[in-house]
C-alpha cells in the first residue's frame, strides 16, 4: 500500500507556457499532499502543503500565483507552474500521507521539468 | 530557521565495508527523524525514528537517534553495489506528515 503516483514523469516546454503536474495517492486517501523541488545535487525543499477541500500553505519565498496548486479529492493534487522559465527546471517531487498525525509521508517518483 | 545537516557529503567505500552516515538537526517543535534512499528518481522510506535510544533495524540497515544530542545515524552493514544512493534525512514536526526539513544528503557510492 501507500503508493503514489505523478503525471508526466518528464516535460519539455517552451519559455512563457504553463504545465501542469499531477500527483495521485494510488491506493489511500491523502488529506494532505505536499508538493516539493529539487535542483541538481541539491535536497529536497518544501514548497507548499495542499489540503483536500483548502488553500494550499506556501513556504516562504515560494509564489503562489506561479506555483498554483489544487487538491480538488483526497487521492488528486495538482501543480501548476504558470509562465514558466528556465530557471523553472527542476525535479518536482510530491508527498502524500495516509492518515495525519500517525503515519510519514509517500514520495511520488517526481517530474522533471525543463523550460527552454 | 529549522536546518539539517549530514555528513559526509559523499563516501565512497567498496562492497561489503560497513559505513556511517551522520546527521544533526536543529528543528522547532521536533517530532520525528526521517531517513530516505534517493536513487535515480523519488526518495523511498526507510526508517521513522521517535524516541531516543532505541534502533531500528531493516536488514543491513539500522538508524538509531540521539534527541538529547539532536543526532542521528544510519548504519549499513556488508555494503552491496544497489546501496549506492543518495541518503536523505529530514526532521519533523510531526510523524512526518507535516512539513519536513530535508538535510542535503550523502552520496554514497559503493565500488565492486
Amino acid at each position: 500500500g501507500a503508493v503514489v503516483s505523478q503525471h508526466p514523469s518528464w516535460v519539455i516546454c517552451k519559455s512563457g507556457t504553463s504545465v501542469k503536474i499531477e500527483c495521485r495517492s494510488l491506493d489511500f486517501q491523502a488529506t494532505t499532499m505536499f508538493w516539493y523541488r529539487q535542483f541538481p545535487k541539491q535536497s529536497l525543499m518544501l514548497m507548499a502543503t495542499s489540503n483536500e477541500g483548502s488553500k494550499a500553505t506556501y513556504e516562504q519565498g515560494v509564489e503562489k500565483d506561479k506555483f498554483l496548486i489544487n487538491h480538488a479529492s483526497l487521492t488528486l493534487s495538482t501543480l501548476t507552474v504558470t509562465s514558466a522559465h528556465p530557471e523553472d527546471s527542476s525535479f518536482y517531487i510530491c508527498s502524500a500521507c495516509r492518515a495525519p498525525g500517525t503515519d510519514t509521508q509517500y514520495f511520488g517518483p517526481g517530474t522533471r521539468l525543463t523550460v527552454l | 530557521e529549522d536546518k539539517v545537516v549530514q555528513s559526509p557529503l559523499s563516501l565512497v567505500v567498496h562492497e561489503g565495508d560497513t559505513v556511517t552516515l551522520n546527521c544533526s538537526y536543529e528543528v522547532t517543535n521536533f517530532r520525528s527523524l526521517l531517513w530516505y534512499k534517493q536513487e535515480k528518481k523519488a526518495p523511498t522510506f526507510l526508517f521513522m525514528l521517535t524516541s531516543s535510544g532505541i534502533e531500528k533495524k531493516s536488514g543491513r540497515l539500522s538508524s538509531i537517534l540521539d534527541k538529547k544530542e539532536l543526532f542521528s545515524i544510519l548504519n549499513i552493514t556488508a555494503t552491496q553495489t544497489g546501496d549506492s544512493a543518495v541518503y536523505l534525512c529530514a526532521g519533523g514536526t510531526n510523524f512526518g506528515n507535516e512539513k519536513l526539513t530535508f538535510g542535503t544528503g550523502t552520496r554514497l557510492t559503493i565500488i565492486p
